[in-house]
């Protein structure tokens, strides 16, 4: 069973478009996480989101989680190639030791 | 500041043979997860620890997959013996005991078993 579903799956837009990717589930997450991983190299952390209907901006990257704490969505204003890469979400059940589960991914192409 | 170092970074063995996977966490930090990433799906956990005992292992396929972290620093996951599916990337983690929800990954080792 895939706890958290992430769509779309692939994505491939020009540079200086926005898009934004869906994470979501119908399960109550305590806290969630988006993650952003390059081709040969591990999933590196962007944020964390613990409080529903919170938004995070980190630059053109907007964040936000559901207010009920099953969803969430990554906003990327006007893209750009280096934003390439596989964009993970991984929820927390509580907030203590349980394992993080991790959606499979949306793989973002940004084309110059 | 080192990031997690993993070693070796690929890795080509036949069916039934045995594979092994270093990782060195970063300094300081006594939470050290392994993941198996296979193509096209997210991170999932194969086991656990916190200093040199396990938290979790409930998703090690335990008849084939052995880890340990002797002295609570490095670890080492071992395979024994492969199979196809076992074809993936294997990814090493660590965080802060008080801050498990910051992992920090590192590059991988990506398996192929022919």
């Amino acid at each position: 069973t895939q706890l958290l579903e992430q769509s779309p799956q692939f994505l491939s837009i020009q540079e200086g478009e926005n898009l934004t990717v869906y994470c979501n589930s119908s399960s109550v997450f305590s806290s969630l996480q988006w993650y952003r991983q390059e081709p040969g190299e591990g999933p590196v952390l962007l944020v964390t989101v613990v409080t529903g209907g919170e938004v995070k901006k980190l630059k053109r990257l907007t964040f936000q989680f559901g207010d009920a704490r099953k969803d969430s969505s990554l906003h990327i204003t006007a893209a750009q190639p280096g934003d390439t890469g596989l964009y993970l979400c991984a929820g927390a059940r509580d907030s203590g030791n349980t394992p993080l589960v991790f959606g499979k991914g949306t793989r973002l192409s940004v084309i110059a | 500041e080192a990031g997690v170092a993993q070693s070796p970074r690929y890795k080509i063995i036949e069916k039934r043979q045995s594979v092994a996977f270093w990782c060195n966490p970063i300094s300081g930090h006594a939470t050290l997860y392994w993941y198996q990433q296979i193509l096209g799906q997210g991170p999932k956990l194969l086991i656990q620890f916190q200093n040199n005992g396990v938290v979790d292992d409930s998703q090690l396929p335990k008849d084939r997959f052995s880890a340990e972290r002797l002295k609570g620093v490095d670890s080492t996951l071992k395979i024994q013996p492969a199979k196809l599916e076992d074809s993936a990337v294997y990814l090493c983690a660590s965080s802060l005991v008080r801050q498990t929800r910051t992992q920090y990954f590192g590059p991988g080792t990506r398996l192929l078993v022919l």
